[in-house]
C-alpha cells in the first residue's frame, strides 16, 4: 500500500496567517491526491482534488500543488473556520490511503 | 444539496455483528461508486470498502477483508456494510462517502455525518 506522511503533525497559527502543509507519498502517484478538512464531530470536507483542483464551493484561499511524491496544501489568510485537521488522500492505487493528518490550531 | 445519512451504529460485543446503512438523498447512488471510511478515536481516516455502480465489483482494505461485506440497493438509494467478527479495534465513527472519478481514482466529494460503532465487552 502507498504510505502518506504529512508534516507538520500540528501547527499553531493566527487569523490572517498563511499556512503550508506538506504530504509525501512513498511512491509516485502522479497528481492523484486530494485534501480534506476535518473538524471534530463533523464530516470531512473535500477541498482539493487532482493535487491542485479546487472543489466547487471551497474558498479560493485554499490551494494545492505538487505531483509525483511531494504535495502541498496552502491556506492563505487563515480564517477562524479553518482551524481543523487536514488530511491528504491518494487515489492512484488501491487501497486508497490517507495521511495521518495535520492539526491547525489557534496560536 | 446532496445528503448522506448513516444509521445502525451502537455497542456490540467482540465477535458480534452489526449492519450499517447509508441512505442518500437529492442524488441517485446508481450513478456513483460508494465507499465506507472510518475514524477510530484519536486516529486518522481509514478507507474500508468500495462498491461500484451496480454492486458487481467490490474492493476492501486488508483490515476488514473477509469480515465486512459492502452492498447496495439502488432502488432504495441505500448502501450497507455488514460487519461480522467485530474486534475492539473496529471501534470508530463510520462514514459513508460518495466517490468521484473512475475507480480506483476516487476522491470523496460528499460524506455523511457518521455513525459510532463501539466494540466492547
Amino acid at each position: 500500500a502507498i504510505q502518506l506522511t504529512q508534516s507538520p503533525s500540528s501547527l499553531s497559527a493566527s487569523v490572517g496567517d498563511t499556512v503550508t502543509i506538506t504530504c509525501r507519498a512513498s511512491q509516485g502517484i502522479s497528481s492523484a491526491l486530494a485534501w480534506y478538512q476535518k473538524d471534530s464531530g463533523k464530516a470531512p470536507k473535500l477541498l482539493i482534488y487532482d493535487a491542485s483542483s479546487l472543489q466547487s464551493g471551497v474558498p479560493s484561499r485554499f490551494s494545492g500543488s505538487g505531483s509525483g511524491t511531494d504535495f502541498t496544501l496552502t491556506i492563505n489568510s487563515l480564517q477562524p473556520e479553518d482551524f481543523a485537521t487536514y488530511y491528504c488522500q491518494q487515489f492512484n492505487t488501491s487501497p486508497l490511503t490517507f495521511g495521518p493528518g495535520t492539526k491547525v490550531d489557534i496560536k | 444539496q446532496v445528503q448522506l445519512v448513516e444509521s445502525g451504529g451502537g455497542v456490540v460485543q467482540p465477535g458480534g455483528s452489526l449492519r450499517l446503512s447509508c441512505e442518500a438523498s437529492r442524488f441517485s447512488i446508481s450513478n456513483h461508486g460508494m465507499h465506507w471510511v472510518r475514524q477510530a478515536p484519536g486516529k486518522g481516516l481509514e478507507w474500508l470498502a468500495f462498491i461500484e455502480f451496480h454492486g458487481n465489483y467490490k474492493n476492501y482494505a486488508d483490515s476488514v477483508k473477509g469480515r465486512f461485506t459492502i452492498s447496495r440497493d439502488n432502488s432504495k438509494n441505500t448502501m450497507y456494510v455488514q460487519m461480522d467478527s467485530l474486534r475492539t479495534e473496529d471501534t470508530a465513527v463510520y462514514y459513508c462517502a460518495r466517490g468521484r472519478g473512475q475507480w480506483p481514482s476516487h476522491r470523496f466529494d460528499n460524506w455523511g455525518q457518521g455513525t459510532l460503532v463501539t466494540v466492547s465487552s
